[in-house]
Order: structure tokens, then C-alpha cells, then sequence
């Protein structure tokens, strides 16, 4: 079985470009959470997306950033107008229910470097 | 959130048994004790989770006080490949199913 897929591993971008993560859930799992870490600092939730639907956002900046987890595909995280700020590693996790009693399976990450 | 307290750092050597302690006194009943180690350059790997009673997979033992304000991993016998940093989340009813990372603990394994 597949583990959770992200790509790409590496993303350089100069400022003002957009950057778009990916991450393929594990088979079967329909519940998707991103969190970033930033250097020298610890994972920090950012968003948690079912199917088609945004469910905690909570952990978003409020502008720039947006996430999506369609119906077919892979969900994409999309950062607009990067600035040096954002470069972090970006990690996806899915679960096949969101529930506490759950764990989250973690990708390897998306490391983005800002120029 | 409830708030988890772990040492920064412990140290180990290898094929000996390390336990890993965990203070969450704020707990509420259905808060879950999830266990998560992060390996340089990887993303966290789940590694043990329980409610009440104690918990044991191929990974690590989880012993949990029967008043629940602490818990510790068990590493039965360390390996290199154990050293990481060691993350102890309460999974929240009232947070939904977001994970909340501390700072854990950085376990390093000597030969």
C-alpha cells in the first residue's frame, strides 16, 4: 500500500510566484490535514479538508493561502504571492475518518524555498 | 487546547529500554494520548495511541496512569533508527481532529 504521496519533494519559487503542493491521500482515506513547520520551529496545524469540503481552517493565514481536496485528484495547497516568510516545510496527512480515536498517516513533506 | 509537558531531550544506548514521559494534567475523559516521532528530514510517523488502559504495538508500549494526568513510552529495546524527536498530542473531542505538536522531545540513541 501507498503511503501518503506529496510532490514535489523540493519547490524553489522567487517572491511574488504562486506555489501549488500536492498530496495524494493514502487509499482509501478521504480526510486530509496540512500542517507546516517552519525552521527551527514545530508542526502547526493549518487546515483539514473532507472531500469537496473544508471542515477547520483555523490555522490558515488569513490572506494568500488557500487549500482544496476535490473529488477526484489529489489536494493542492496554493500559496499566491510568496514571500521569504513561507518557506517551510509543508506536510500532508490523511486519515480514513476524522476521528480522534484515529491516526493521521504523514507524507514526507514539500520543502519550499523562497528567492 | 490541553497542554502536554515532555523533558527536551533524553538519552539512550542501544538494545536498552527507554521510557519516554508524558505530563498532561488538564486532560478531559475522551481525550486521546497519541504518540508521534519525527525522524530528520521526514514527516511525523504515528507510533502509539490509547484512552485509558495500556497499549502495546509492534512499535512501543503506552502505560497510562490510572488517573490519566501522564503517560509514558516504552521503547523496548532503542535502535539507532529510534533516535527522533518524540511529540505526546492529546487528540482533543473539543479541537476536532486537528493534531497539536509541542515542542517533544529529542531522543538521541548512543552505540
Amino acid at each position: 500500500n501507498a503511503g501518503v504521496m506529496q510532490n514535489p519533494r523540493h519547490l524553489v519559487r522567487r517572491r511574488g510566484q504562486e506555489a501549488r503542493l500536492r498530496c495524494s491521500p493514502m487509499k482509501g482515506h478521504s480526510h486530509v490535514y496540512w500542517y507546516r513547520q517552519l525552521p527551527e520551529e514545530g508542526l502547526k496545524f493549518m487546515v483539514y479538508l473532507q472531500k469537496e469540503n473544508i471542515i477547520d481552517e483555523s490555522g490558515m493565514p488569513k490572506e494568500r493561502f488557500s487549500a482544496e481536496f476535490p473529488k477526484e485528484g489529489p489536494s493542492i495547497l496554493r500559496i499566491q504571492q510568496v514571500v521569504r516568510g513561507d518557506s517551510a516545510a509543508y506536510f500532508c496527512a490523511s486519515s480514513p475518518e476524522g476521528s480522534v480515536n484515529q491516526p493521521q498517516h504523514f507524507g514526507d513533506g514539500t520543502r519550499l524555498s523562497i528567492l | 487546547d490541553a497542554k502536554t509537558t515532555q523533558p527536551n531531550s533524553m538519552e539512550s544506548n542501544e538494545e536498552e529500554p527507554v521510557h519516554l514521559p508524558c505530563n498532561h494534567s488538564t486532560i478531559s475523559g475522551t481525550d486521546y494520548i497519541h504518540w508521534y516521532r519525527q525522524l530528520p528530514s521526514q514527516g511525523p510517523e504515528y507510533v502509539i495511541h490509547g484512552l485509558t488502559s495500556n497499549v502495546n504495538n509492534r512499535m512501543a508500549s503506552l502505560a497510562i496512569a490510572e488517573d490519566r494526568k501522564s503517560s509514558t513510552l516504552i521503547l523496548h529495546r532503542a535502535t539507532l533508527r529510534d533516535a527522533a524527536v518524540y511529540y505526546c498530542i492529546l487528540s482533543l473531542e473539543t479541537s476536532g481532529s486537528r493534531l497539536t505538536f509541542g515542542e517533544g522531545t529529542q531522543l538521541t540513541v548512543n552505540p
